[in-house]
């Protein structure tokens, strides 16, 4: 069965301070794994998207990595801001015998960054 | 910011009652999808679409319906809406390419009781 896990399931962290969060999963046969950030009564929004191949990919103050070997994933915020508390959700996108492909979320970690 | 758009964004209502979640994209995607979320929990899609007149159900089973008469338009319906359908719905469409983005509405959060 595809799995998505993250951890930690909630943080709290001082404005200014680096973090990183963590998706482990256990999809195949593997497409893409998407980093998503979804604010309270929002519908997500992407932040990077990493193919096989990918081992690192940046956008402002996130950064995401992939080991596609070890099937997991990591999203360091550099700097953190107020407006970066949110979810943070990790999608693996699997292909799909039917065609497409099938997306598995996981259940997000809750980042509340504080003055 | 995605052009895909859901109304209302909050409905509270009465046991019994028949509701319809809107949801409509401009970007002439083909594929749409609709999300049940519950709070600090996973998305579960519930329904998706790849096309005119095309729906399917999802992984998680739901007593909503679906329909897609045009492109840009994939309504939500509740026939007779229970306390155990409150939940956040959100819609999504994406482009044809596989690995092109889902682009996520603002989602429905709805409250019956």
């Amino acid at each position: 069965k595809n799995q998505v896990e993250q951890s930690p399931q909630s943080l709290i962290i001082l404005e200014g301070k680096n973090c990183t969060l963590q998706c482990n999963y256990t999809v195949s046969p593997f497409s893409n794994l998407r980093w998503y950030k979804q604010d309270t009564g929002r519908g997500p929004v992407s932040l990077t998207i990493m193919t096989f191949s990918e081992n690192t990919k940046s956008n402002g103050r996130y950064t995401a990595t992939l080991d596609a070997d070890t099937k997991q994933s990591s999203l360091h915020i550099t700097a953190s801001q107020l407006s970066d508390s949110a979810s943070y959700i990790c999608v693996v996108s699997a292909l799909w015998t039917g065609g497409g492909n099938k997306l598995t979320f996981g259940t997000g970690t809750q980042l509340k960054v504080e003055l | 910011e995605a052009d895909i758009y859901q109304t209302p964004r909050y409905l509270v209502i009465g046991t019994g009652k028949k509701i319809t979640l809107e949801c409509s994209q401009t970007m002439g995607h083909d594929k749409m999808y609709w999300y049940q979320q519950d709070p600090g929990m996973e998305l579960h899609l519930i329904h998706y679409s790849y096309g005119v007149n095309s729906t399917e159900k999802g992984d998680l089973s739901s007593e909503s319906t679906v329909s897609r008469i045009r492109t840009e338009h994939f309504p939500l319906t509740l026939e007779s809406a229970r306390p155990s359908h409150t939940s956040q719905y959100l819609c999504a469409s994406k482009g044809y390419e596989d690995g092109s983005e889902q682009y996520f509405g603002p989602g429905t959060r709805l409250t019956v009781t």
